[in-house]
């Protein structure tokens, strides 16, 4: 298993704004994934964060608006950028030791006003 | 277009008897099936799986069937306890390519 930090937890943020959330991992691990769930959504996946190159994103979602870093196999981090009030979402990092079990983080739940 | 889906957005069951969440999938490409438990505030946490090679994986009070003619399957958690109030994801997996495709999730209530 993993043990996943991410913060922060939550927050309130202006429209126009961005938000740096950050997703500690307590061991090296390959792959990394940042999700989002909408109010009364399904967990959906954002992109693959890949470990020293460009992250991939899912249909939909684009690194302009959704940069992702990942400097090393325990970190990354995910902005929103320019955020208005539809992203306001919970936003998830996790990561698989194996492809057939996913861990999450406890999410961080982005408000937008 | 959903390929898994949850149908039911809520579940009500007095403490003792037994909770039967439905999902039903589209991609026959899926062939790992996994549950998912989260309570508010907190990621989701890993419940329970099932290859498709199998029918039935049981663990302790969980179990879930796949029945891959009907692309369905359902976790059964006997007996219910008011700790397990939560809501459940389905998720299903095609082995290899990592990518988890999540229902919408049903919100199972135990009365005591």
């Amino acid at each position: 298993s993993a043990v996943i930090s991410q913060k922060p937890s939550r927050d309130i943020c202006q429209r126009g704004t961005s938000l740096t959330i950050q997703c500690q991992v307590d061991s090296q691990v390959t792959m990394m994934f940042w999700y989002r769930q909408q109010p009364g959504q399904s967990l959906t996946l954002i992109a693959t964060a890949n470990q020293g190159s460009e992250a991939t994103y899912e249909s939909g979602f684009v690194i302009d608006k959704f940069p992702i870093s990942r400097p090393n196999l325990t970190f990354s981090t995910l902005t929103v950028s320019n955020m208005s009030p539809e992203d306001s979402s919970i936003y998830l990092c996790s990561v698989a030791i194996i492809d057939t079990e996913a861990f999450f983080g406890q999410g961080t739940r982005l408000t937008v006003v | 277009d959903q390929q898994v889906k949850q149908n039911s957005p809520s579940l009500s069951v007095q403490e003792g008897r037994i909770s039967i969440l439905n999902c039903d999938y589209t991609n026959s490409m899926f062939d790992y099936f996994l549950w998912y438990k989260k309570y508010p505030a907190e990621g989701p946490t890993f419940l329970i799986s099932i290859s498709s090679i199998k029918d039935k994986n049981e663990d302790g009070r969980f179990t879930v069937f796949l029945n891959k003619s009907a692309k369905h399957l359902s976790l059964h958690i006997v007996p219910s306890q008011p700790g397990d109030s939560a809501v459940y994801f389905c998720a299903a997996i095609t082995s290899g390519t990592y990518k988890y495709i999540f229902g919408t999730g049903t919100r199972l209530k135990v009365l005591a």
